[in-house]
């Protein structure tokens, strides 16, 4: 198993500019998540889904998109990158949302708006 | 003021040496704390997960402690190792899927 892979590795981009974080994971998870993390704060949830075709809100959520048509697949649009969501972001998957499952992250991606 | 405070903010231990890294938190009720390791540019991963009602989780030279009354756990490390340098999170999970704070994590370094 790949467990739950995350691409690209880094990217830079223009404010105003659009793009796509992939996250995917082999294991058959219901649950995924986007989170960012900042320089001297704690992970951040951003998005969540507890199975295909079912999204919700985290903490920051405004200023990205995401979707979930397969389970194996979750997506983070950023439809019009800003400086202030230059971070690490990190996708995460877990079995079911009960607290005694694992959550399993991904390696992240970095991301640097100019 | 942060829900979940960790201190030190950075630690540098000789290799073979024991650690005590620890976490302090405001938010109430949870439904478990859990303490990760994250190595530089990797994703955390879990060590372990206590409940409300646990006071200590052990994981090979890793051992969790829960003080509830007090609202602080503990993460204590013995016998250090090189790989053990990273950042150590502890989190806090609520009820619910998107109830989770994470503590802004301890840096620590092992030095030969």
């Amino acid at each position: 198993n790949a467990g739950v892979t995350q691409t690209p590795k880094f990217q830079v981009l223009k404010t105003g500019q659009s793009m796509t974080l992939q996250c995917a994971q082999d294991m058959n998870h219901e649950y995924m998540s986007w989170y960012r993390q900042d320089p001297g704060m704690g992970l951040r949830l951003i998005h969540y889904s507890v199975g295909a075709g079912i999204t919700d809100q985290g903490e920051v959520p405004n200023g990205y998109n995401v979707s979930r048509s397969t389970t194996e697949d979750f997506p983070l649009r950023l439809l019009s990158a800003a400086p202030s969501q230059t971070s690490v972001y990190f996708c995460a998957s877990s079995k079911r949302g009960s607290w005694r499952e694992t959550q399993y992250f991904g390696p992240g991606t970095r991301l640097l708006v100019l | 003021k942060n829900q979940v405070e960790q201190s030190p903010q950075s630690l540098i231990i000789l290799e073979g040496k024991n650690c005590t890294l620890q976490c302090n938190y405001t938010v109430s009720p949870f439904s478990n704390l859990r303490w990760y390791k994250q190595d530089t540019g990797r994703g955390p991963v879990s060590l372990t997960i206590m409940t409300f009602s646990e006071n200590t989780k052990s994981n090979g030279r890793y051992t969790a402690t829960l003080d509830a009354d007090t609202k602080q756990s503990s993460l204590h490390i013995t016998a250090s190792q090189l790989s053990d340098s990273a950042s150590y999170i502890c989190v806090l999970h609520g009820a619910s899927y998107d109830k989770v704070i994470f503590g802004p994590g301890t840096s620590l370094s092992v030095i030969p």
